[in-house]
């Protein structure tokens, strides 16, 4: 079936450190990804919504300067986290779509991205 | 908006007991529905799934049928094992016409333990 690669699966960094979190489709191409944050037991909130070739469309209340995504191939998404804080600790997942399929189909979720800044 | 209400949990079932998980839902039009589970430390698995009125989703032994006059999508199976246990997320997606056209909602997760 299809696979979503996402990397790393976990990084413990120090504070002020920028982070990257690539999310992969394996085996179809996705012009359009997600990126959401899960807190402890709680629901997935939609950050943003990536799209290639062009600039990521944010949820509101998130920062865009934070929150960096680059979709720059139809098959890589990528989360920049700059200059993290301990508040940016959290699990982020992303799930990428099928250009195959229509856009109500099911998206193909990451195992998500463990990130503690110390 | 869209939304997606969950019954409150955490769900705790000995073996082969009977599970049900309420799901309801708001959204113009007819979105399709979604049951996705995650395991500890993991990302999430789609489950089901079902994208019109009446349409019953099943897989591993779980079913949900999209009852549209409830706007309910819940989620059932009929003898759990210590192995589902796991947070159960519905969730939905717009269907083609609104501004939020395949951008998935979720409900707040139910967390399901079974004890042998």
């Amino acid at each position: 079936g299809a696979v979503v690669s996402q990397h790393p699966s976990r990084v413990i960094c120090k504070s002020g450190t920028s982070v990257k979190i690539e999310c992969r489709s394996l085996d179809f191409q996705a012009t359009t990804m997600f990126w959401y944050r899960q807190f402890p037991k709680q629901s997935l909130m939609l950050m943003a919504t990536s799209n290639e070739g062009s600039k990521a469309t944010y949820e509101q209340g998130v920062e865009k300067d934070k929150f960096l995504i680059n979709h720059a191939s139809l098959t890589l998404s990528t989360l920049t986290v700059t200059s993290a804080h301990p508040e940016d600790s959290s699990f982020y997942i992303c799930s990428a779509r099928d250009d195959r399929l229509p856009s109500n189909q099911p998206q193909h979720f990451g195992d998500g991205t463990r990130l503690s800044i110390l | 908006g869209d939304s997606v209400t969950q019954m409150e949990g955490p769900v705790t079932l000995s073996e082969e007991a009977f599970l049900t998980i309420n799901c309801t839902y708001t959204a113009t039009g007819y979105p399709s529905l979604f049951w996705y589970v995650q395991y500890p430390g993991e990302g999430l698995q789609l489950l089901l799934k079902a994208t019109k009125a009446d349409d019953k989703g099943s897989n591993k032994g779980f079913e949900a049928t999209y009852r549209k006059e409830t706007t309910s999508f819940h989620l059932e199976k009929g003898s759990v094992q210590v192995s589902d246990s796991a947070v159960y997320f519905c969730a939905l997606s717009a269907n083609a016409g609104g501004t939020s056209y395949g951008k998935l909602t979720f409900g707040q997760g139910t967390i399901l333990t079974v004890h042998p």
